[in-house]
């Protein structure tokens, strides 16, 4: 079945230790990629997006995902993580001629 | 101020009470969608609108129903509401043109609870 699946329900991390959550996807074409971040309270907000190209792509708040079309991976990182980096990410697709997809999220806690 | 905005924030109300959600932007965008999440299910679609006269049923529109009043409005309402449609909900809009491309941009979220 088609899916975005992100395998980490919840991560705990140091502040200042690097970080990096998992978005696989399994679609037959490569779909256009998201990461969104929810702050606690808030909307979502938009984080980076892969369409095509390089596939590292560079993000707001130092993050940073690389595309792996042999993995069908689209992973998110961070090299220091902030306590204010502490929040669910939410990875999306869009498979061509679709509406978004989501991924169940993984929620973020950072230790002082 | 913000440019998606969601009233109410929260509500709580008991089952079988009709209920509207209601999302107002100011980005100029023709697109709008409504979305839920849940615990473990990340967002799913329930209704989007890709212009004024054009509603489209997502992946769980049963039990809502929806209105694109203006450009700028698009109404969720649950007829008779549930326990299970206890969620946060979330409107979002995006650019026309590549739309499927571009970027969504997200309220800040209606929490409801049905008793």
């Amino acid at each position: 079945a088609q899916s975005v699946t992100q395998p980490d329900i919840h991560i705990t991390v140091s502040e200042g230790a690097s970080l990096e959550l998992r978005c696989n996807y399994s679609y037959g074409a490569t779909p256009y990629l998201f990461w969104y971040v929810q702050s606690p309270g808030q909307g979502l907000q938009l984080l980076l997006k892969y369409f095509s190209g390089d596939t590292l792509v560079q993000g707001i708040k130092g993050f940073e995902a690389e595309f792996k079309r042999s993995q069908s991976s689209f992973n998110l990182r961070k090299p220091s993580v902030h306590w204010s980096d502490a929040a669910e990410y939410f990875c999306a697709v869009v498979p061509y001629g679709q509406n978004f997809v989501f991924g169940p999220g993984t929620r973020l806690s950072v230790l002082p | 101020d913000a440019d998606v905005t969601q009233t109410p924030r929260n509500r709580i109300t008991k089952t079988g009470k009709r209920i509207m959600l209601e999302c107002s932007q100011t980005k100029g965008h023709d697109r709008m969608y409504w979305y839920r999440q849940d615990p473990g299910l990340g967002l799913r679609l329930i209704y989007y609108s890709f212009d004024v006269k054009d509603i489209n049923k997502g992946e769980i529109s049963d039990g809502y129903s929806v209105s694109r009043q203006a450009q700028a409005k698009f109404s969720l309402s649950l007829e008779s509401a549930i326990p299970n449609q206890t969620a946060l909900y979330f409107c979002a809009t995006s650019e026309i043109g590549q739309a499927l491309r571009q970027e969504q941009f997200f309220g800040p979220g209606t929490r409801l609870t049905v008793l």
